[in-house]
């Protein structure tokens, strides 16, 4: 069975920290790749997505994500974090036939000032 | 403004009753969704619909059920055969099915579910 794997489940960073949030994946076929982010109090929403092309994706605010397709990684990343990043992030990855999209645990990121 | 509403957004039920929560989209999209989400873990698919009248198990369905009579409304019952239904859950919608190419998922605000 496919599954998502987000390493950490809290990180907590100064302000103008660099960030890395892991997410690796197990599935060997072609893949489609999100990082969604959820803001205290907002909807989740979509911060970036991969589907082919260039591996290094840039997304919302500043973020990007990197697909190495040998390491079964999708980490997403952002060079100086600020205060307004606090939220939690959520790896998700669908690949195969079927339609279901598959969701890691989710990252609480704390951003202290 | 375009989005889904989910109704209500607290809620509290007995035991051994059954419960609705309502979501309406009006993006015009054809495929909606209900997740769970319990602390720690990702969200979970309970039940996905691709068009109207037409919908399928998730991962964890048992204990759940829907209808889609109308493109916008997508109503999930917990019923009272569900072992643990206290938990966050999140409806969403997309143009097409999930995970295809160029589609974007969007969320609703949530709903709580308590059971005391």
């Amino acid at each position: 069975a496919q599954s998502v794997s987000q390493h950490n489940h809290h990180v907590i960073l100064s302000e103008a920290a660099s960030l890395e949030l892991g997410c690796n994946y197990s599935y060997g076929g072609t893949v489609n790749l999100f990082w969604y982010v959820q803001y205290p109090g907002q909807h989740l929403q979509l911060l970036l997505k991969y589907f082919s092309g260039d591996p290094l994706v840039k997304g919302i605010k500043g973020f990007e994500a990197e697909f190495i397709k040998s390491k079964f990684s999708f980490n997403l990343r952002k060079p100086s974090v600020q205060w307004s990043d606090t939220a939690e992030y959520f790896c998700a990855v669908n690949g195969g036939s079927n339609y279901q999209l598959i969701w890691g645990a989710g990252t609480k990121l704390i951003i202290k000032p | 403004d375009g989005g889904i509403t989910q109704s209500p957004k607290y809620l509290f039920r007995k035991e051994g009753q059954n419960v609705t929560l309502s979501c309406e989209q009006n993006l015009n999209h054809d495929a909606m969704y209900w997740y769970r989400q319990d602390p720690g873990q990702g969200l979970r698919l309970i039940y996905y619909s691709q068009i109207v009248n037409d919908f399928q198990k998730g991962d964890i369905a048992e204990g759940y059920s829907v209808s889609r009579e109308k493109k916008e409304s997508f109503p999930l019952t917990v019923t009272s055969a569900q072992k643990n239904p206290t938990a966050f859950y999140l409806c969403a919608s997309s143009i097409v099915p999930q995970g295809r190419a160029g589609n974007t998922i969007y969320f609703g605000e949530g709903s709580w579910l308590t059971v005391v």
